[in-house]
């Protein structure tokens, strides 16, 4: 299986700072169509994991454009320019590159 | 809208069995890739199982495998995960999630497996 390794697992942060979660991944996530298959989520707490990024970079529909994903082969990173009170809940990476799907071990952002 | 709503979790001793629904709303669950997907208390998230569109071909996680069943009924546009010979370690919240990017998520259904 492909192992998602997340950091950091927890932050903190100043409304109106900027945020980076980093996930490495034991394997190239590009496929040979070309795609690379590494998603973002967001959990608030109580909530079910909402989509933010798709195939490393794509905000998926009504995500602000505060959040924006980058890296290519092994390596990820998901930043939010400015937080926001709004954006606090864990964060998860996943793989969607092989069976099982796996997601990293998630980073929990918290507001100063 | 587009919807997804999980339902059948309880409690259940080890060794039984449930089966839950994740009905879908908005759009024709055929045409999409589903997924199961599960969050035991306080701990992370993990693929179950998943179930094709078209074929229906069905796949599962290693943990699960031999004892859940992903099914599908179009005519009642509703997945369901037949669970059994549960585990305590199957205790978890079950979410259903739809596409391979897991772009819809429902709002999950609490299952605790305890004697």
């Amino acid at each position: 299986d492909i192992v998602l390794t997340q950091t950091p697992l927890s932050l903190s942060v100043t409304p109106g700072q900027p945020a980076s979660i980093s996930c490495k991944s034991s394997q190239s996530l590009l496929h040979s169509d070309g795609k690379t298959y590494l998603y973002w989520y967001l959990q608030r707490p109580g909530q079910p994991p909402q989509l933010l990024i798709y195939e490393v970079s794509i905000r998926f529909s009504g995500v602000p454009d505060r959040f924006s994903g980058s890296g290519s082969g092994t390596d990820f990173t998901l930043r939010i320019s400015r937080v926001e009170a709004g954006d606090v809940g864990v964060y998860y990476c996943m793989q969607g590159l092989q069976l099982p799907k796996t997601f990293g071990q998630g980073t929990k952002l918290e507001i100063k | 809208e587009v919807q997804l709503l999980e339902s059948g979790g309880g409690l259940v001793q080890p060794g039984g069995s449930l089966r839950l629904s994740c009905a879908a709303s908005g759009f024709n669950l055929r045409t999409y890739v589903m997924n199961w997907v599960r969050q035991a208390p306080g701990k992370g998230l993990e693929w179950v199982s998943g179930i094709t569109d078209g074929t229906g071909r069905t796949y599962y996680a290693d943990s699960v495998k031999g004892r859940f069943t992903i099914s599908r009924d179009n005519s009642k546009n509703t997945v369901y995960l037949q669970m059994n010979s549960l585990r305590a370690e199957d205790t978890a919240e079950y979410f259903c999630a739809r596409d391979k990017s897991l772009h819809i998520w429902g709002q999950g259904t609490l299952v605790t497996v305890s004697s």
